[in-house]
């Protein structure tokens, strides 16, 4: 079964700190992943997308890296702010032919305290 | 990114009564479109894949009957939930994405959610 766990559920940092979010899937026969923000009672706001192919994706003050042979991709988020609170899902699509539907791990709920 | 729009972004309904929600794609056409639904605290559950022109596939233990499903345009998607109950309660999202229906082509974009609320 195609699954995707995301690590910790929740996480409280001060204001400037560096942080990084995990997620991992089973069957590393991925065709991309793709990083959301979701705001309290919002939809999801795309952050990044890393294609197979891809080792990493940048914007800004994210990076996000995936490792396919072991399963993971990490959020690094540098120089955390207040407004960088918010709950950050990991989603993962497999298959060429499977329509692009993606699956999403349970989110990570990031505080970032001023 | 491209953008994609829901509405009504919140509906309170009686038990038994339906409801319709909308889900459109502004700036480009949408060949596919998915429903998630989403309980509090909880991460996203695909419901169903939409393709133009073509019937709805449910996921496993999603009631085709219950959530209908009509993608009649390039731009527009919509999910009638039946005979609604108190159960049925929940924040639906829909997503769209260019590109050939079946294909997995890129990046998906996401509505901004519509918030049942069945009394």
């Amino acid at each position: 079964k195609q699954e995707v766990t995301q690590i910790p559920a929740a996480l409280s940092v001060p204001e400037g700190e560096n942080l990084v979010l995990n997620c991992s899937f089973t069957d590393s026969a991925i065709y991309n992943l793709q990083w959301f923000r979701q705001d309290p009672g919002k939809g999801l706001t795309s952050l990044l997308l890393i294609q197979s192919s891809q080792r990493e994706q940048t914007s800004g003050r994210l990076n996000a890296s995936l490792d396919k042979s072991s399963g993971r991709s990490t959020l690094y988020i540098a120089a955390s702010q207040p407004g960088d609170s918010a709950t950050y899902l990991c989603a993962v699509s497999w298959g060429y032919n499977q329509g692009g539907k993606l699956i999403f791990g349970q989110g990570t709920e990031l505080s970032v305290k001023p | 990114g491209a953008v994609v729009s829901q509405h009504p972004s919140w509906v309170i309904c009686k038990s038994g009564t339906s409801v319709k929600i909308e889900c459109r794609s502004l700036d480009f056409q949408a060949t596919t479109m998915f429903w998630y639904r989403q309980f509090p605290k909880q991460s996203l559950m695909l419901m169903a894949t939409s393709n133009e022109g073509s019937k709805a596939t449910y996921e496993q233990g999603v009631e085709k009957d219950k959530f209908l499903i009509n993608h009649a345009s390039l731009t527009l998607s919509t999910l009638t939930v039946t005979s609604a109950h108190p159960e049925d309660s929940s924040f639906y999202i829909c997503s769209a994405r260019e590109g050939l229906a079946g294909v997995n082509t890129g990046e998906l974009f996401f509505g901004e959610g519509s918030r049942l609320t069945v009394l």
